[in-house]
């Protein structure tokens, strides 16, 4: 069973604070990718990490790939009110059927002004 | 400019009466999938479609039914809403086999059992 973990579930911070968001698993991934999901909509997709040791920024969001593409994080620089969501990580296994996204659990993100 | 669509957005229905949730895609892919979340927890994958091959979780009950008449459009049915099953339904598409493309999210539909 491929499992990812991801911490913290919950952090509530104020604005203008930094955070960091971790996935981790032990099975390697084809790629992995990153969403943001507001309450009452669907998730959308921020980036996708395929390479090892891969950065991808956006904004002030900072997504790194480990090396050996079994984890990552998303680090949030000087966070605005306008980042509170639940952010999502998905390790991707694609094969010839479609395959599909292993979700992580969750992050519960509160910026308060 | 809608690529995935779910009707209806939020769905009442009572214990036991069967319920049909409806989703389709204007982006022509072939893979499309059906997820279940509960309030602050990650998409749970219940099954998805290869084109008109059906991929069933090894965990999801038999209370939950899929079908996929054609390319764009895809149903979950399930036959007998128990107060457990009350959660965010997600519907996603996704291009082709290549681990770097995405699987685009509809906005959902929210399922109450009274």
């Amino acid at each position: 069973t491929q499992l990812l973990e991801q911490s913290p579930q919950f952090l509530s911070i104020q604005e203008g604070e930094n955070l960091t968001v971790y996935c981790n698993s032990s099975s390697v991934f084809s790629s992995l990718q990153w969403y943001r999901q507001e309450p009452g909509e669907g998730p959308v997709l921020l980036v996708t990490v395929v390479t090892g040791g891969e950065v991808k920024k956006l904004k002030r969001l900072t997504f790194q790939f480990g090396d050996a593409r079994k984890d990552s994080s998303l680090h949030i620089t000087a966070a605005q009110p306008g980042d509170t969501g639940l952010y999502l990580c998905a390790g991707a296994f694609y094969y010839n059927q479609g395959g599909k996204l292993i979700f992580g659990q969750g992050t519960e993100l509160s910026v308060k002004p | 400019d809608a690529m995935v669509i779910q009707n209806p957005r939020y769905q009442v229905t009572q214990f036991g009466k069967p319920v049909t949730l409806s989703c389709s895609q204007t982006l022509n892919h072939n893979v499309m999938y059906w997820y279940q979340q509960k309030s602050s927890q990650a998409p749970k994958l219940l099954f998805h479609y290869y084109d008109k091959d059906f991929n069933n979780e090894a965990d999801t009950p038999d209370n939950f039914q899929s079908r996929r008449p054609n390319t764009s459009f895809c149903f979950l049915d399930i036959r007998s809403p128990g107060l457990g099953d009350a959660a965010m339904y997600l519907c996603a598409t996704l291009a082709g086999t290549s681990g770097a493309e995405e699987q685009f999210f509809g906005p959902g539909t929210r399922l109450t059992v009274l």
